[in-house]
């Protein structure tokens, strides 16, 4: 399972584009990168997912770069409420009973918007 | 459509007590996961069922945890007896089997701890 490193924490502005990176080098073929947010006492919520190039949605954008070692969450125009925790995952998520994989989260990107 | 379900919110109980938290996943979800969430940290995996089948419970300290998914719908996570360190939120998803996104869906947690 490829591991994921992203920064621990990030301040940014209401209203500023905030982009969250996470690197992932040793992803594999069938990998999806996928990221969660969390709010404080609540459960992570799924914001975004990709295989390669660009996804797009109406929360957020995901880049990601040819060889695929790394994704680029970007949050356009953020918000008080966008604070929260973001959590990068890579990997396949298709269920089977013979794998060893596991969708693991890291310690996540604080991310804190300031008025 | 209604979400994942988890109770009781909140527990208190003390060392060597019992404990038990039970989850009703979203209808149709054939995957169950739940997640152990210590404060400052990523969710850990505890343990993962296909319908009423363990699939990895491989982090799952199991001369104290135990868990269940009769019927393949809800799940039951018990902790006998518990210790300090399991202070944390409990945290249960549910992702629709087959589905190439594999998005999870987490309920908002149950939070224990133990004095």
């Amino acid at each position: 399972l490829a591991k994921t490193t992203q920064p621990i924490s990030m301040d940014s502005y209401e209203g500023q584009e905030v982009n969250i990176t996470c690197s992932h080098n040793n992803i594999a073929t069938n990998d999806y990168i996928t990221w969660y947010q969390q709010f404080p006492s609540q459960g992570p919520r799924f914001i975004i997912q990709g295989y390669k190039t660009k996804v797009t949605n109406e929360v957020a954008s995901l880049f990601i770069p040819a060889d695929r070692k790394s994704s680029t969450l970007s949050l356009p125009r953020v918000s008080l409420s966008d604070t929260a925790v973001y959590y990068c995952l890579v990997g396949d998520m298709e269920v089977s009973m013979n794998r060893d994989d596991k969708i693991i989260f890291g310690k996540g990107t604080r991310l804190h918007i300031l008025p | 459509e209604a979400g994942v379900a988890q109770s009781p919110r909140y527990k208190i109980i003390e060392k060597r007590q019992s404990v038990a938290f039970w989850c009703n996943p979203i209808s149709g979800h054939a995957t169950l996961y739940w997640y152990q969430q210590i404060l400052g940290q990523g969710p850990k995996l505890l343990i993962q069922f296909q319908n009423n089948g363990v699939v990895d419970d491989s982090q799952l300290p199991k001369d104290r945890f135990s868990a269940e998914r009769l019927k393949g719908v809800d799940s039951t996570l018990k902790i006998q007896p518990a210790k300090l360190e399991d202070s944390a939120v409990y945290l249960c998803a549910s992702s629709l089997d087959g589905a190439i996104t594999g998005e999870l869906f987490f309920g908002e947690g149950s939070r224990l701890t133990v004095l």
